[in-house]
């Protein structure tokens, strides 16, 4: 099994450009979590996803978009990139309940 | 609504000593803690919880935590730490709703 994996690893944007990350998981996992890692300020829930098809609104959701259309996929969404939003991004998955979460590796984004 | 707080930033110890990083929670429903371990450059990993019976656990590799209501904190301690264990470490509640709630995260360095 490879886990939670993320696309991509690094990535820089400048603002006003659009991006998607992507994330996969292939342990039939019905819950999963976007977060931001700023220093000093921890993670940060953007937007999460309690099964297939359904998305809800985490602590830090403006100027992002999320979609679940498969079970394995969560897609979050930069419309329009801000240098506010350079930041470490991880994308978590987890069983039944939000309590034994398996992160990824992360996703570093710069916006200039 | 629920909180945590980490009381401390950063904790230098030298290698063997004993070792405790703090967390206070607050919250108006009975809480699930958990902390998770954060190694350099990859995701967060679940160290131990606590959602009910006994309030120590325990890690595989030596840390320990204790429950406590009365001081509504979940203390995370270590009588002999090794290099290895040089890592950031964040403290997590949840409550009744769908998602966890990190604290900023201590970043132990562990000294030869």
């Amino acid at each position: 099994n490879a886990g939670v994996t993320q696309t991509p690893k690094f990535r820089v944007l400048k603002t006003g450009q659009s991006m998607t990350l992507l994330c996969a998981q292939d342990m039939n996992h019905e819950y999963m979590y976007w977060y931001r890692q700023d220093p000093g300020m921890g993670l940060r829930l953007i937007h999460y996803s309690v099964g297939e098809g359904t998305t809800a609104k985490g602590e830090v959701p403006d100027g992002y978009n999320v979609s679940r259309l498969k079970k394995q996929n969560f897609l979050l969404g930069l419309e329009s990139a801000a240098p506010s939003q350079t930041s470490v991004y991880f994308c978590a998955s987890s069983r039944t309940n939000p309590y034994e979460q398996y992160f990824g590796p992360g996703t570093r984004l710069t916006v200039t | 609504a629920q909180s945590v707080t980490q009381l401390d930033s950063q904790v230098p110890v030298f290698e063997e000593a004993p070792v405790e990083l703090r967390c206070n929670y607050s919250s108006s429903v009975s809480v699930y803690l958990f902390w998770y371990v954060q190694y350099p450059n990859q995701g967060l990993q679940l160290l131990l919880k606590y959602l009910s019976g006994s309030t120590l656990v325990e890690s595989i590799n030596g840390f320990e935590a204790e429950f406590n209501k009365s001081q509504t904190s979940f203390h995370l301690r270590k009588p002999s730490v090794h290099i290895s264990d040089t890592a950031e470490y964040f403290c997590a509640v949840s409550g009744s709703t769908d998602k966890l709630i990190f604290g900023t995260g201590t970043r132990l360095q562990v000294f030869p």
